[in-house]
């Protein structure tokens, strides 16, 4: 129920096009949804995130839609350049019992192409 | 404001031989929180500080430990390094309050090489 589950694996996308991933969840009690970029060497960076009573956020090229009842929510990267070339996870944050825990996707590793 | 700080960045260990990993996270925040990072099973937690004492704990065993010190500093140990032990650990930071605050900060990892 903890776990976070991310597709696709691998996306290579054209300069210019709309790089989109995926994310679902079970457990309804995580209460903010964050994306982390990474790039090679360096330790992963928040993106943007997403509370659930939101569907839908935007910041500059990046957009996370969020859909509650089918327990999942997506990152689209518009315009998508060769510098978005990183790896992304998303993420879901559960606070309960004194403690919070972030669960983290198993990553999509995207390649924009010129 | 500085980022949060690891040290060492690179380190390579026997198997059986044990490790401590350090963590500075920015300054006035308290929680911090250490990840795994591996090919096959991406970020795991491993387990969170605040205020000197550990609030939650994955699924690792016993062999890895950690500790928070006054000044939020926090240390990583793992004993009896095994192979499988090989991976990037990455820790995080979180404001004051983790509870409310939603965004943490990750340092640029140590990656442990077990030979």
């Amino acid at each position: 129920q903890q776990q976070v589950k991310q597709s696709p694996q691998s996306l290579i996308v054209q300069k210019g096009g709309i790089s989109i991933i995926n994310c679902a969840y079970e457990n309804t009690a995580f209460d903010y949804f964050p994306w982390y970029q990474q790039f090679p060497g360096k330790g992963p960076a928040l993106l943007i995130a997403i509370r659930p009573d939101v569907s839908e956020k935007k910041e500059g090229r990046f957009t996370i839609s969020f859909n509650k009842s089918a327990k999942q929510f997506s990152l689209h990267i518009m315009d998508s350049q060769p510098g978005d070339s990183a790896t992304y996870f998303c993420a879901a944050r559960y606070v309960g019992g004194g403690y919070q825990k972030v669960t983290f996707g198993t990553g999509t590793k995207l390649q924009v192409i010129p | 404001k500085a980022g949060v700080t690891q040290t060492p960045r690179y380190l390579i260990k026997t198997r059986g031989q044990q490790v401590t990993l350090s963590c500075s996270p920015i300054s006035g925040h308290r929680s911090v929180s250490w990840y795994q990072q591996t090919p096959g099973q991406g970020l795991q937690f491993l387990f969170e500080y605040f205020s000197e004492t550990q609030r939650n704990k994955g699924n690792f065993p016993g062999r890895f430990s950690g500790r928070q010190f006054s000044n939020s500093r926090s240390e990583m140990n793992v004993s009896t390094l095994e192979l499988g032990d090989s991976a990037l650990y990455l820790c995080a930071s979180s404001a004051r309050d983790s509870m409310t605050s939603t965004e943490a900060f990750f340092g640029q990892g140590t990656r442990l090489t077990v030979v």
